[in-house]
């Protein structure tokens, strides 16, 4: 009955390396996004998509990309990992870009 | 940039008290949003006020917004010890439903 599911829940992975997080929801829902928290518990958007189609792309390093494969499914690869990207990641979606969002578990990604 | 700042960044309050915390914002929004994360977990949707609203409730939650002063506040009434949580406003404005979160209260409450 998950609403929105984040596999894997920590990843622990070394520099260099390239990873993937996937994000799953299964509310209908029309908007998906993508959240990091810093260890300040700081919380800032990433990248958003709608109906497949990106629609927020913020000031992240081009190392980080986005892939939605259908309008429930959003995922994150991150290509060669450095250890500020250390942080958790969460995943989210919403009705519609006016509405409240449902977040998922996060992801604790830990680069060593 | 942060959009929301909050205050206070900590409270302890005992179980029956009430907890009031603050939000205040930069630039124009359409809606605030206020979220609760438990340690350790995803956050939660507690409660949205859109801008041309002053007042809502939600169970023990009520939320008032001050456009004019770009501020916003959460009241929980009489807490209890499972409001342990750190809770966040968020803002969205322009149409993609953005939303830029503040740093987070962290209410304690003791039984």
């Amino acid at each position: 009955d998950t609403a929105v599911s984040q596999t894997p829940k920590y990843l622990v992975t070394q520099m260099g390396n390239d990873k993937s997080i996937k994000c799953e929801q299964n509310l209908g829902h029309d908007t998906m996004y993508w959240y990091k928290q810093d260890s300040k518990k700081f919380l800032k958007i990433m990248f958003s998509y709608n109906n497949k189609e990106l629609i927020i792309n913020e000031t992240v390093p081009n190392r980080f990309s986005p892939k939605s494969p259908d309008k429930a499914h959003l995922n994150l690869h991150i290509n060669s990992l450095e250890l500020g990207d250390s942080a958790v990641y969460f995943c989210a979606s919403s009705q519609d870009r006016g509405s409240g969002q449902y977040f998922g578990p996060g992801t604790r990604l830990t680069v060593t | 940039s942060q959009q929301g700042e909050e205050d206070p960044q900590a409270l302890s309050i005992q179980e029956g008290e009430n907890a009031t915390m603050n939000c205040s914002y930069k630039t124009s929004i359409n809606n605030l949003q206020w979220y609760r994360q438990n340690s350790g977990r995803g956050l939660v949707h507690l409660i949205l006020i859109r801008s041309n609203e002053r007042e809502k409730h939600s169970g023990r939650l009520r939320v008032t917004l001050d456009t004019s002063k770009k501020s916003s506040s959460l009241l929980i009434t009489a807490s209890r010890a499972a409001d342990t949580a750190s809770y966040f406003c968020a803002t969205s404005a322009g149409g993609w439903g953005k939303l830029q979160f503040g740093a987070g209260t962290q209410v304690v409450v003791t039984p």
